[in-house]
């Protein structure tokens, strides 16, 4: 069974900042890994996919890389921004399923 | 642009309602799914359905039940509302091709008194 992990669980940073978002996953059979973010209270908004036969996306000021091999992806933030507080998710969509499972996600505090 | 929407942003209702929430996507896309999320636990996926008057459970299907008559509507029924089923409920599509992105809806927060 596919596990997701996000750490750290929150994090805090001035304005400013580059940062970097981890997902791991267990099961390296994948067919894509999603990123989203999501404000309080709010749907998750798609930011990047990723497909099992690509290494990274670039949208912006992010950029998402992926290392089947050893289970990790990461979202890379540049300058961040007071705008970018929110939750960061990713998910993997499994080769042999239609189902995505999720992290629980990062906590991003971007702080003026 | 991509469209999900879900039929209710806020929802209060009663024990033991039946209640009704409702998903249409304008994307033409095949997958459909329904998702809870709650405080430490995450996004679980309650059921999720691959073609008109298909479904399939997913991780919590328990106390829940869908329909999908059409390809662009997707309905979650709570056959008797409990208090531990107070969540927020988001609705999502992908299609069955490349790229397989999934876009969700702004979710419904439902409480139940």
């Amino acid at each position: 069974k596919q596990e997701v992990t996000q750490i750290p669980a929150a994090l805090s940073v001035p304005e400013g900042e580059n940062l970097v978002l981890n997902c791991s996953f267990t099961d390296s059979a994948i067919y894509n890994l999603q990123w989203f973010r999501q404000d309080p209270g709010k749907g998750l908004t798609s930011l990047l996919l990723i497909q099992s036969s690509q290494r990274e996306q670039t949208s912006g000021r992010l950029n998402a890389s992926l290392d089947k091999s050893s289970g990790r992806s990461t979202l890379y933030i540049a300058a961040s921004q007071p705008g970018d507080s929110a939750t960061y998710l990713c998910a993997v969509r499994n080769t042999n399923a239609g189902k995505s499972t999720f992290g629980d996600g990062t906590t991003l505090t971007v702080k003026p | 642009d991509v469209k999900v929407t879900q039929s209710s942003r806020y929802l209060v209702k009663r024990t033991g309602e039946k209640v009704f929430l409702e998903c249409v996507q304008d994307m033409d896309h095949e997958n459909m799914f329904w998702y809870r999320q709650d405080p430490g636990l995450g996004l679980r996926l309650i059921y999720f359905s691959y073609d008109v008057k298909m479904k399939e459970k997913g991780d919590i299907p328990e106390g829940y039940s869908v329909s999908r008559e059409k390809k662009e509507r997707f309905s979650l029924i709570l056959e008797s509302a409990s208090t531990n089923q107070t969540s927020m409920y988001l609705c999502a599509s992908s299609s069955t091709g490349v790229p397989y992105e999934q876009y969700f809806g702004p979710g419904t927060r439902l409480t139940v008194t």
